[in-house]
């Protein structure tokens, strides 16, 4: 079975310090990708930054970068430079085939000015 | 370039009834997934739809059912409304050559179940 877990139900981070979400997976597949989606409040889910599992360069949009372990099943999310803008709940995805996502149970993301 | 619309917004229905929710995705895409959203579970895979069939579907019951028209406007449609279907409904597409790529979600269907 697959399974995507954030064991960090909430963070806080001061404005333009930076934040490490952590995000574990369990999948017998070995053909996967991985992402990271933004939800602001009463807003629509966006993508944040997305791995080919078979890529072991991790990837990196602007201030947001992965760590991506592969043999842990671990990718983790690190927002740097955080801004107020980056206030919202993070979910943490592993996708397969036929856009069949499974999704972490969310990180709630605070960002004190 | 409009976004994935999704109606109705909000609704209220009591036990037992049934709902129907709509999905149009963005021009060109012909990948819809929906998933339901609550408190604590995260996102939960209903189903997918490509080119009118149902290629992925997850572990809810048969009250849960979807289609797709042929131009990728899905619906999905709940019977027999329990409490435990209050949630919200999202609806996702992606570019049709993209299996795996990244999901195009909408504002999402509020459910309240009395």
């Amino acid at each position: 079975a697959q399974t995507v877990t954030q064991s960090q139900p909430e963070m806080s981070v001061q404005e333009a310090e930076t934040v490490t979400l952590s995000c574990t997976y369990d999948t017998s597949e070995s053909d996967y990708y991985l992402f990271w989606y933004k939800q602001p409040p009463s807003r629509q889910m966006i993508l944040v930054i997305r791995q080919e599992a078979y890529k072991q360069q991790n990837a990196t949009e602007n201030r947001f970068s992965v760590n991506f372990q592969k043999a842990a099943k671990s990718f983790s999310l690190k927002i740097s430079d955080s801004q107020l803008g980056d206030a919202a709940m993070y979910f943490c995805a592993l996708g397969y085939n036929f856009n069949k996502f499974y999704f972490g149970s969310g990180t709630k993301l605070n960002v004190k000015p | 370039k409009a976004g994935v619309t999704q109606t109705p917004r909000y609704l209220i229905k009591t036990r037992g009834q049934q709902v129907t929710l709509s999905c149009s995705p963005i021009s060109g895409h012909r990948s819809v997934s929906w998933y339901q959203q609550t408190p604590g579970q995260g996102l939960q895979f209903l189903f997918e739809y490509f080119s009118e069939t149902q290629r992925n579907k997850g572990n809810f019951p048969g009250r849960f059912s979807g289609r797709q028209f042929s131009n990728s406007r899905s619906e999905m449609n709940v019977s027999t409304l329990e409490l435990g279907d209050s949630a919200l409904y999202l609806c996702a597409s992606s570019l049709p050559a993209s299996n795996t790529g990244e999901l195009f979600f909408g504002e999402g269907s509020r459910l309240t179940v009395l």
